[in-house]
């Protein structure tokens, strides 16, 4: 089992509809990262947690430190924001990087 | 926010041949960079973490000799791909974490898309 898996692996939304993406994980960590990758491959880090909640335009991503668990929301979607997007955990005191197999998100216009 | 930069952002290079791809952090100092490659449709994979001024330390499987990390400056590293093969071909990224900016912040690059012919 990995130690970060997201759900679902693969979501097909039609524009307007609320996203979410979900991600648990099984270590104790120091801070969780949301990132998005476009087809072009660059990735963007879009939240860096390790309490409570973030919000950023139509994004907002929470955390659960008990649960193990955290969601990455999207109102309002766009086609523009189709693209795989990698849940990533810090491990208790460590710098690299554990991350989550992405989801591939697509919005329908 | 911080911004990484990679150059090239794509070559190609015939097999045996070597490559060097650049990672640079135009807006702040890296004490740390890591690399990593991206097979298609996979995830990222760790291949090193490089500290200013040190080796790099590699990940377990990633061949030292064939894929020198040089960490020379605070906004400089550079990966070199030697005696490349065709099985090479991969997506290469770097982070950087500002040393003074969060401990766990990570900055990553746009990426370089090498294929070895």
């Amino acid at each position: 089992k990995n130690e970060v898996e997201q759900s679902p692996q693969n979501l097909t939304a039609q524009e307007g509809e609320f996203i979410t993406i979900n991600c648990s994980y099984s270590v104790g960590i120091s801070a969780l990262h949301w990132l998005q990758q476009h087809p072009g491959g660059g990735i963007v880090s879009l939240f860096m947690l390790s309490s409570g909640k973030k919000k950023h335009g139509r994004l907002i991503a929470t955390i659960n430190i008990q649960e193990k668990h955290s969601s990455l929301h999207i109102t309002a979607s766009h086609p523009r924001d189709s693209a795989v997007y990698i849940c990533a955990v810090n491990s208790m005191g460590a710098q690299k990087l554990v991350f989550g197999q992405g989801t591939r998100l697509t919005i329908n216009p | 926010g911080a911004v990484v930069s990679q150059h090239p952002s794509w070559v190609i290079c015939k097999s045996g041949t070597s490559v060097k791809i650049e990672c640079r952090s135009l807006d702040f100092q890296a004490t740390t960079m890591f690399w990593y490659r991206q097979f298609p449709k996979q995830s990222l994979m760790l291949m090193a973490t490089s500290n200013e001024g040190s080796k790099a330390t590699y990940e377990q499987g990633v061949e030292k000799d064939k894929f020198l990390i040089n960490h020379a400056s605070l906004t400089l590293s550079t990966l070199t791909v030697t005696s490349a093969h065709p099985e090479d071909s991969s997506f290469y990224i770097c982070s950087a974490r500002a040393g003074l900016a969060g401990l766990y912040e990570q900055y990553f690059g746009p990426g370089t898309r090498l294929t070895v012919t």
